[in-house]
């Protein structure tokens, strides 16, 4: 079975500073990686995934993230935030050894502040 | 392209009434999903369906019940609805089962039970 801990529930932060969302998660399976994001009264729409690779991922709005196995982490990261980056973010795991189920995280709202 | 749609928008329910959220997708996706949203649990699993013609249980099934007659469609049916099912509820659907396929959401049906 597969967990995920997202770390913070509020990520307060001023425009155009860099921020950091954290991710950790549990697997016995190899896993695959998708960070997800929701915008108020939306439903959720993917951010990046990682597959297989390079362990960093860029995804759409100038956001990445790194895989780091040893550490069971998939940190979602970006240098210069935007008030439109207000959202909530999911980070979620599905184990690469078939099947569908994705666990999602619990969500890390972040609001950007002007 | 709509990809998912979701009816209703909203809904107030009496408990121990029934109702039926709609979804529908015209990606033609073969997988579809039902998930609930309640702040802090991130989101949870209610029913899957891998096919038209299958559907299978999720995380929290109980108290819901779901059909796919054909690709395009996938309700969920409350039966008697409780308190406790108060939530915003999102389908999903995805192009497989493969884990690495990208899941699609809906815009979201909030339901509050009364």
């Amino acid at each position: 079975a597969q967990s995920v801990t997202q770390l913070d529930s509020q990520v307060p932060v001023f425009e155009e500073a860099p921020v950091e969302l954290r991710c950790n998660y549990s697997s016995s399976v190899s896993v695959y990686l998708f960070w997800y994001v929701q915008y108020p009264n939306q439903g959720l729409q993917l951010l990046l995934k990682y597959l297989s690779g390079s362990t960093l991922v860029k995804g759409i709005n100038g956001f990445e993230a790194e895989f780091n196995k040893s550490q069971t982490s998939f940190h979602l990261r970006k240098p210069s935030v935007h008030i439109s980056d207000t959202a909530e973010y999911f980070c979620a795991v599905r184990a690469n050894t078939g099947g569908f189920k994705t666990i999602f995280g619990a969500g890390t709202r972040l609001f950007v502040k002007a | 392209t709509a990809g998912i749609t979701q009816a209703p928008t909203s809904q107030i329910l009496a408990a121990g009434r029934s109702m039926t959220l709609r979804c529908t997708q015209d990606m033609r996706h073969n997988a579809m999903y039902w998930y609930r949203q309640d702040l802090g649990l991130g989101l949870r699993l209610i029913h899957y369906s891998n096919t038209a013609g299958t559907t299978g249980k999720g995380e929290v099934p109980d108290g819901y019940s779901v059909s796919r007659a054909n690709t395009d469609d996938f309700p969920l049916t409350l039966a008697s609805a409780v308190p406790s099912q108060t939530s915003v509820y999102f389908c999903a659907s995805s192009a497989g089962q493969g884990a690495g396929n990208e899941q699609f959401f809906g815009p979201g049906t909030r339901l509050t039970v009364l």
